[in-house]
């Protein structure tokens, strides 16, 4: 079984701070994906990292595949209000079906 | 366009009630998927269907969890003598191709999903 752990599972930040979140991994994915679900709605994919040490930027938003590509992390600056949300990473493995793994994903709240 | 819908969007049940959750997958979309979602955690998923072929079921928690989709469009999972610890959000998703085995991920776009509540 391929498992995915998040930190911080929950995290309150003034606006204008930095924060990162981890993704972790003790198996090799194929790709990786960064969602974000909000209150009585489904995930909303954020990105897809394929190559082991990628980095991709979306505004505010960065997200690095690691080397070995077992690892993630998303890293917002100066985050706002509108950040706030549940973040979930999920891994694909090509050669174990078409479902994702998600993590346990990280609650974040930004205040004003 | 219109996305994946789903219905009901909430549904409370009495235990040992059957319960049916529609998926409206987006249109000529092939593959879909069901997950459960409890609270605070993850979605987990459930089972794959590619048009009408249930491909993988392997994440049904137990036999009272049946899944169909016999025209390869619209989905319905089905809960039988339900219990509390089948309350969740049960989400689907849906992608556009075929998923080939040691191809790339398709993008899965999701439903808003159904919370379900057994009381």
């Amino acid at each position: 079984t391929q498992l995915l752990e998040q930190s911080p599972q929950f995290l309150s930040i003034q606006e204008g701070e930095n924060l990162t979140v981890y993704c972790n991994s003790s198996s090799v994915f194929s790709s990786l994906q960064w969602y974000r679900q909000e209150p009585g709605e489904g995930p909303v994919l954020l990105v897809t990292v394929v190559t082991g040490g990628e980095v991709k930027k979306l505004k505010r938003l960065t997200f690095q595949f690691g080397d070995a590509r077992k690892d993630s992390s998303l890293h917002i600056t100066a985050a706002q209000p509108g950040d706030t949300g549940l973040y979930l990473c999920a891994g694909f493995n090509n050669n174990a079906g078409n479902m994702l793994t998600f993590g346990g994903g990280t609650r974040l709240m930004v205040k004003p | 366009g219109a996305g994946v819908s789903q219905s009901p969007r909430y549904k409370v049940a009495k235990r040992g009630q059957d319960v049916a959750l529609r998926c409206d997958p987006i249109s000529g979309h092939v593959s879909l998927f069901w997950y459960q979602q409890a609270l605070g955690q993850g979605p987990e998923f459930l089972t794959y269907f590619q048009n009408e072929a249930q491909l993988d079921k392997s994440g049904l928690p137990s036999d009272r969890f049946f899944a169909e989709r016999p025209e390869g469009s619209v989905s319905t999972l089905k809960i039988q003598r339900t219990q509390q610890e089948d309350s969740a959000v049960y989400l689907c998703a849906s992608s556009l191709a075929r998923g080939l085995a040691g191809g790339p991920l398709e993008t899965q776009y999701f439903g808003p999903g159904t919370r379900l509540l057994v009381l």
